[in-house]
This record gives structure tokens, sequence and C-alpha cells, in this order.
């Protein structure tokens, strides 16, 4: 079990390109959740999978946002057009989906985004 | 009625000193509340988590109260030492497990 890992761990884009990040949950984790924090405040929920279905999108993420998880592996999150509102630390979570939502997240350790 | 408020902002204690950080919300359709640890430059680590059929619930120095007709819980840190520096965050979930998270708390603890 080597945890969740994440990457980049870090990114510089200009206004306006795209990015793209990875999550790879802790394996056989059915459930992967993204969540967003910017400094000093909580993550917030973004989005999440149960295996490769995509059951839930907060209102934050907003059409230039689309997180995908196919085979219910791996996840990806791209941003497009990045302004610098998306300047924020991009963490995931996995869990073991097994007992609803009591099972523990275990989170990455993130992408820091920064957009110039 | 998302929302989960906590406070302090910060908190300064001594070491062997008792941390108390409070968190409130409204949803009554949570039923799973879990307190974060975060290290600079990490992502959150679980630290205890009580579901609300309980009212406390003790893990080594760290202790949650629960108090489900407020609608509040509190985290309790016996023994603070300067090795639990680290921001700390309430959250609390419903059916589907994503957290809400409270703005977090930033607890030094002093030698």
């Amino acid at each position: 079990d080597t945890g969740v890992s994440q990457n980049p761990r870090h990114k510089i884009t200009k206004r306006g390109q795209n990015v793209t990040f990875r999550c790879d949950p802790i394996s056989e984790h059915n459930r992967l959740y993204w969540y967003r924090q910017t400094l000093g405040q909580g993550p917030e929920f973004l989005t999440y999978f149960q295996n490769e279905a995509q059951l839930e999108k907060s209102r934050l993420l907003s059409d230039r946002f689309s997180a995908e998880r196919p085979k219910g592996s791996f996840s990806t999150l791209e941003i497009q057009r990045t302004e610098q509102g998306d300047s924020a630390m991009y963490l995931c979570a996995s869990s073991p989906g097994l007992v609803g939502p009591w099972d523990e997240q275990y989170f990455g350790p993130g992408t820091r985004l920064t957009v110039t | 009625q998302q929302q989960v408020k906590q406070s302090p902002q910060s908190l300064i204690v001594q070491k062997g000193g008792i941390s108390i950080i409070n968190c409130a919300y409204e949803n009554t359709a949570f039923d799973y509340f879990p307190w974060y640890q975060q290290f600079p430059g990490k992502g959150p680590a679980l630290l205890i988590a009580i579901r609300p059929d309980v009212s406390e619930k003790k893990e080594g120095r760290f202790t949650i109260s629960f108090n489900k007709s407020a609608k509040q819980f509190s985290l309790h840190i016996m023994d603070s030492q300067p090795g639990d520096s680290a921001t700390y965050f309430c959250a609390a979930a419903s059916n589907t497990g994503k957290l809400i998270f409270g703005q977090g708390t930033t607890l030094q603890v002093k030698p």
C-alpha cells in the first residue's frame, strides 16, 4: 500500500493554457474524490467517482473542468483555459467504498497549481 | 445549509495543555464527523471520527465530543505536544461520502 499519489506535485502555467493532473488511488479503492484547497481554507469538494462512474459534481466545477476515471483506476482532472482564480492545491482522496460515507478517505499530497 | 463553521481560527497552547477546537453544522443529513490534521505541504490525514449515535469518542490523547441537539462537535487534544502543531479541520459527510470541511484551525504548541 503506497498511498494515494498525485502528479505533478507543482504546476505553473500561464493564463489560458490547459492543464491536466493525475491521481493514482490506493489499490482496490472504489471511491475517488477531488477537492480544491485555497490558502488558509479547508478543502472544497469538486467531484467523486464510484469505480468509473462520476456520481456527483460540485457547482464549483465549471464547464472548464472535467474529470475522468477510466476503468475505475487512476483519475485525471483537466482544467481548460486556466484563470488566475484556479490557482489552488488540488487534492485527491480515495476510500474503499464498502461501508458508505463512513469509509476513511485517504488524501494524496496534492498538486499545487499556480496560474500566472 | 452545507456549511461547517469552525473556531477558533488559530490557537496557541503551552506544552502539556489542552487544545480545544469547536465546530457547528446545520445540515441534519450529516451523519459522519471526522477531524483531519494537515501539515504544511501535505494532504490532510484522518485523526479521529465520530458518528452521531455516540456522544464521545476517545483515541489516545484525542477526544471528540458530539452534541446532536446543538449540532456541535469539538476536538480535545490532551497533553498537547509541539509535534501536534498543525492545521486541524473538522468535516461532515452525508450519504455520498463527500466531505464538507470547516475553515481550519492553526494550532501552535509552545515548548
